[in-house]
């Protein structure tokens, strides 16, 4: 199975800043047809998770440009821009590129 | 808009099976691949499987294989998942996902 590893575990950010969280795979998610399925997800509290980023650098409808994602290969980062209150939550990275689908342990986002 | 609705919370003994639902609307239900996904408390997220509706074809993590069952009925555009011989180890909070969109959830919890 693709280990996903994402860092940092958690981060504590003040309203109107800027974090980057990373993400890692253990194989490259590089797919045959040349696609690269990884997306970033935001589970706030009590929610499902919701979408916010497909095959590496798409914002899903209605996700606010502040967010932006960037990476190739293995290696992958997540960047939220001008930080507001309801970004809180847990931020995880996933891969559709190999059955199983697997998704990081998750980065814990919390506001100063 | 896409939809996933899904049944209520199972409170359900050690040994026995359930079985959730996770009724779709607002898309064609045959189109999409629908997945399930496993969050234990406070935990990332498990990719159980997916079930293809227009044709029933499936994949499964094979740690889910013999646990989990999935079936549809397109006349109702309503997916299911049924877990057999419950342990306190399956207690969770299982989705619905069409990845883009999730479920909100069921939570099931493994008593006696």
């Amino acid at each position: 199975d693709v280990v996903m590893t994402q860092t940092p575990v958690s981060l504590s950010v003040s309203l109107g800043g800027q974090v980057s969280i990373s993400c890692r795979s253990s194989q490259s998610l590089v797919h045959n047809n040349g696609n690269t399925y990884l997306s970033w997800y935001l589970q706030k509290p009590g929610q499902s998770p919701q979408l916010l980023i497909y095959k590496v650098s798409n914002r899903f409808s209605g996700i606010s440009d502040r967010f932006s994602g960037s990476g190739s290969g293995t290696d992958f980062t997540l960047k939220i821009s001008r930080v507001e209150p309801d970004d809180l939550g847990v931020y995880y990275c996933g891969q559709g590129t190999q059955y199983p689908l697997t998704f990081g342990s998750g980065t814990k986002l919390e506001i100063k | 808009q896409v939809k996933l609705l899904q049944s209520g919370a199972a409170l359900v003994k050690p040994g026995a099976s359930v079985k959730m639902s996770c009724k779709a609307s607002g898309y064609t239900f045959t189109d999409y691949w629908v997945s399930w996904v496993k969050q234990s408390h406070g935990k990332s997220l498990e990719w159980i499987g997916e079930i293809y509706p227009n044709s029933g074809a499936t994949n499964f993590n094979e740690k889910f294989k013999g646990k989990a069952t999935l079936t549809v009925d397109k006349s109702t555009s309503t997916a299911y998942m049924e877990l057999s011989r419950l342990t306190s180890e399956d207690s969770a909070i299982y989705y619905c996902t069409r990845i883009s969109y999730w479920g909100q959830g069921v939570m099931v919890t493994v008593s006696s």
